[in-house]
Order: C-alpha cells, then sequence, then structure tokens
C-alpha cells in the first residue's frame, strides 16, 4: 500500500515551453501532496505545499508565477514548469500524505527535467 | 533548515550490521524522528520513525536514546541493495520534511 506514481519518468525540452508533471496518490487519498526538487549530489529541497482544494504554499524564494502547482482531487497533484530554461533542469519529486496514515509522508519515484 | 546531523559517508560489510547514528538535540516533544533512505536517481523510500520507544520492523531497528536527542538506525543484515543516502528527520507527524545532507551507506562484498 501507500503508492505515489509520477508522470513523466523523465522528459527533455526545449527551452522556453512549459512542462507539466503529475504526482498521483494511487492507493489512498492525499489532503497534502509536497513537491521537491534536488540537484546532482544535493539534498532534496521542499519547493512548495499543496493541499487539495486550496492553493499552494510555496518556499522562500521558488516562484510561483513559474512553478504552477494544481491539486484539484485527493489523488493528483500536478507541477507545471512554465518557460522552462536550462536552469530549471534538476529532479522533481512529489510526496503525499494522508493523515489517516498517520501522517506519514510517501515519495513519488521523480522526474527527471532536462531542460535544453 | 535541517535539524539533524549525520555523518556525511559510512562503509559497511556486506552481511554485517549497519549502524547510522543520528543527533537530533534540538527535538520537541510532539517531534518523531523518522528515517528515510533514496538509492541512486529515485524517490525517498520510507524505512521507520518513532517517538521515543524502540521501533522495529521488516526494514530496520531504531533506537532512540532515552533523552531522544540522539537515535540510531540498525540495518541487521546489511546487503548491497542497502547502499542509499540515508536520511533522519525530526517533525511534527504530517508535518513537512525538510531533509539535510543524510549519510552515505556503502555497503562492500
Amino acid at each position: 500500500g501507500a503508492v505515489v506514481s509520477q508522470h513523466p519518468s523523465w522528459v527533455i525540452c526545449k527551452s522556453g515551453t512549459s512542462v507539466k508533471i503529475e504526482c498521483r496518490s494511487l492507493d489512498f487519498q492525499a489532503t497534502t501532496m509536497f513537491w521537491y526538487r534536488q540537484f546532482p549530489k544535493k539534498s532534496l529541497m521542499l519547493m512548495a505545499t499543496s493541499n487539495e482544494g486550496s492553493k499552494a504554499t510555496y518556499e522562500q524564494g521558488v516562484e510561483k508565477d513559474k512553478f504552477l502547482i494544481n491539486h484539484a482531487s485527493l489523488t493528483l497533484s500536478t507541477l507545471t514548469v512554465t518557460s522552462a530554461h536550462p536552469e530549471d533542469s534538476s529532479f522533481y519529486i512529489c510526496s503525499a500524505r494522508d493523515l489517516w496514515l498517520g501522517g506519514l509522508s510517501y515519495f513519488g519515484p521523480g522526474t527527471r527535467l532536462l531542460v535544453l | 533548515d535541517a535539524k539533524t546531523t549525520q555523518p556525511t559517508s559510512m562503509d559497511c560489510a556486506e552481511g554485517r550490521a549497519a549502524n547510522l547514528p543520528c543527533n537530533h538535540s534540538t527535538i520537541s516533544g510532539n517531534e518523531y524522528v523518522y528515517w528515510y533512505r533514496q538509492i541512486h536517481s529515485q524517490g525517498p523510500q520510507y524505512i521507520i520513525h518513532g517517538l521515543k520507544n524502540n521501533e522495529t520492523n521488516e526494514m530496520a531497528s531504531l533506537i532512540i536514546t532515552e533523552d531522544r536527542k540522539s537515535s540510531t538506525l540498525i540495518l541487521p543484515h546489511a546487503t548491497l541493495r542497502d547502499t542509499a543516502v540515508y536520511y533522519c528527520i525530526d517533525e511534527d507527524a504530517g508535518n513537512m520534511l525538510t531533509f539535510g545532507g543524510g549519510t552515505r551507506l556503502m555497503v562492500k562484498p
């Protein structure tokens, strides 16, 4: 149980285009989802917290207009990287939490984004 | 910022127990100790968590000191597939998880 999926697993795009990453909780309802990014050989950095049906809360330094987050249902959150640039190339990881599971966070497998 | 400190790296012989320490000297009464690990190019995997009692599951054991200022994750019989970065996090249940640098465990044959 407690499986989180992400799609796509990897994506290559041209500079200036937008990329959407999906995060799904497959066997539980996620009241809260978190989005992280990770650069090579670095730790995970929290980007934003999204609660179902409300606006996301972004961490300091993360541009909300560039990283659009939508959490329209209890099993799906999306992260859209708008007008992507090479410096946005990174490993994006989501996690999902359900308070009925004791508040544990379960992580997706990650999406590797390469912007050319 | 992360509230825990861990050694940057450790080695362990295959088949032996791996003991990974973590200091969380500022932990508060409501905060749990969580352990996750991240195998290369994958998302973090939950291992175990505890509040003040020692815990054991099919993956590992968690030993928390009586003053709760430090803990040790024990992998009883490490295998090559246990090579990963191990993160120790102290946080209130349900809060977002803040990751530090973790410990890079290398299991060697």
